[in-house]
């Protein structure tokens, strides 16, 4: 299987920051890794698809960027509605697998 | 706008079979792949497998000897079984929809699963 690792694990920031979060995977997976929020008690929603697409509807202060085995997902100025859980998923090979998550609160 | 939602017991006892079925509403069941997926209470996703339109099917090797999924096109159903239950089956379950570039954009709420006596 593909390990998918995340950092950090959590983090604490203010509305306006600048968020990165970072992944990286056990092996090379091109640029097959997708981005998903999850708000506690919610289900996940796609945020990013291809490493770099952003679904639609999905603001543009999200952006993803990475190839290979390493992956990043910024939010150029949090906003309230930001604070939550960020996964990444591997679509390369299976089983699909996804990083431990990096959860976003408030500072 | 494509819907999930999410059906089944609750509670399951331990070694018996976990069942919940996954209804697919303003859209058609064909021509995609249907996944389960699984968080326990504040842990990560972990993907349980996939099933496309047609019934072919891919488990995580992880849980493959004790899962098996359906689709039943006529209802706009699919379905999992996972025998053998035991408490580190507890979690909430997601249905979701897979696009042909192999992201999930659709999910269902999610079911809690619990697995006790």
């Amino acid at each position: 299987d593909i390990q998918m690792t995340q950092s950090p694990s959590s983090l604490s920031a203010s509305v306006g920051d600048r968020v990165t979060i970072t992944c990286q995977a056990s092996q090379d997976i091109g640029k097959n890794l997708n981005w998903y929020q999850q708000k506690p008690g919610k289900a996940p929603e796609l945020l990013i698809y291809d490493a770099s697409n952003l679904q639609t509807g999905v603001p543009s202060r999200f952006s993803g960027s990475g190839s290979d085995t390493d992956f990043t997902l910024t939010i150029s100025s949090l906003q309230p509605e930001d604070f939550a859980t960020y996964h990444c998923q591997q679509y390369d090979n299976l089983p699909r697998t996804f990083g431990p998550g990096t959860k976003v609160d408030f500072k | 706008q494509v819907q999930l939602q999410e059906s089944g017991p609750g509670l399951v006892k331990p070694s018996e079979t976990l069942s919940l079925t996954c209804t697919v509403s303003g859209g058609s069941i064909s021509r995609y792949y249907w996944s389960w997926v699984r968080q326990p209470a504040g842990k990560g996703l972990e993907w349980i497998g996939r099933i496309y339109s047609s019934g072919t099917t891919n488990y995580n090797p992880s849980l493959r000897s004790r899962v098996t999924m359906s689709v039943d096109t006529s209802k706009n159903q699919f379905s999992l079984k996972l025998n053998s239950a035991t408490a580190a089956d507890t979690a909430v379950y997601y249905c979701c929809r897979v696009t042909d570039r192999a992201y999930m954009d659709v999910w269902g709420i999610g079911t809690t699963v619990t697995v006790s006596s």
